[in-house]
């Protein structure tokens, strides 16, 4: 059972446009988040999350907005840069037990276009 | 410098033969994680540490054994057990809600 949904396997961009990428959830539990960019044979990269108690995390071109009631939040990149074409992914901290163990979605692969 | 290191980079090992994976951290985290990931999917958790000696299993835990005897290492070893061992390993250290990775070892069974 998949709790954190990445649905769409990849995203074409063109360069200085915003990229938008989705991630839903099931579990209302789930208290904070974080998105990670991955290059290929490298290990993920923290970029930006957002705790429950807010709605918009904003970092530089990176803004991460959390809407509770539809368990859904979405990264939105502007303006993205041939160098931000990669794997991104979101996660979830499930801090049910206090394992600090995160749940993360399949990943969305990012293209950006010069 | 301080960071999270995997090594080897790459490792190819023959079927039915056991393999340990390092991954050194000098952050000082308390927390350390194994995550595998294959073509397609996301990452999966294998084992975790909260602690110096003490581990728990993740959801793949099948086929595979940790140890934590010091705070700045959590060495996996990928047992002959595990049916399909092949996959990109990610080793990873938190000290609060954010985990930070290492660079990962891609390990090819023969």
């Amino acid at each position: 059972d998949q709790q954190v949904k990445q649905n769409s396997p990849s995203l074409s961009v063109q360069e200085g446009r915003i990229s938008i990428l989705n991630c839903d959830y099931t579990n209302s539990m789930f208290d904070y988040f974080l998105w990670y960019k991955k290059y290929p044979a490298e290990g993920p990269t923290f970029l930006i999350s957002i705790s429950s108690i807010k709605d918009k995390n904003e970092d530089g071109r990176f803004t991460v907005f959390l809407n509770k009631s539809a368990k859904h939040l979405s990264l939105h990149i502007v303006p993205s840069q041939p160098g931000d074409s990669a794997v991104y992914f979101c996660a979830a901290s499930d801090y049910s037990g206090n394992t600090g163990k995160l749940i993360f979605g399949q990943g969305t692969t990012l293209q950006v276009k010069p | 410098d301080g960071g999270i290191t995997q090594s080897p980079k790459y490792l190819f090992r023959k079927e039915g033969q056991n393999v340990t994976l390092s991954c050194e951290q000098n952050l000082n985290h308390d927390a350390m994680y194994w995550y595998r990931q294959d073509p397609g999917q996301g990452l999966r958790l294998i084992y975790y540490s909260q602690i110096v000696n003490d581990f728990q299993k993740g959801d793949i835990a099948e086929g595979y054994s940790v140890s934590r005897e010091k705070k700045e290492s959590f060495p996996l070893t990928v047992t002959s057990a595990q049916k399909n061992p092949t996959a990109f390993y990610l080793c990873a250290s938190s000290i609060s809600d954010t985990q930070y990775f290492g660079p990962g070892t891609r390990l090819t069974v023969l």
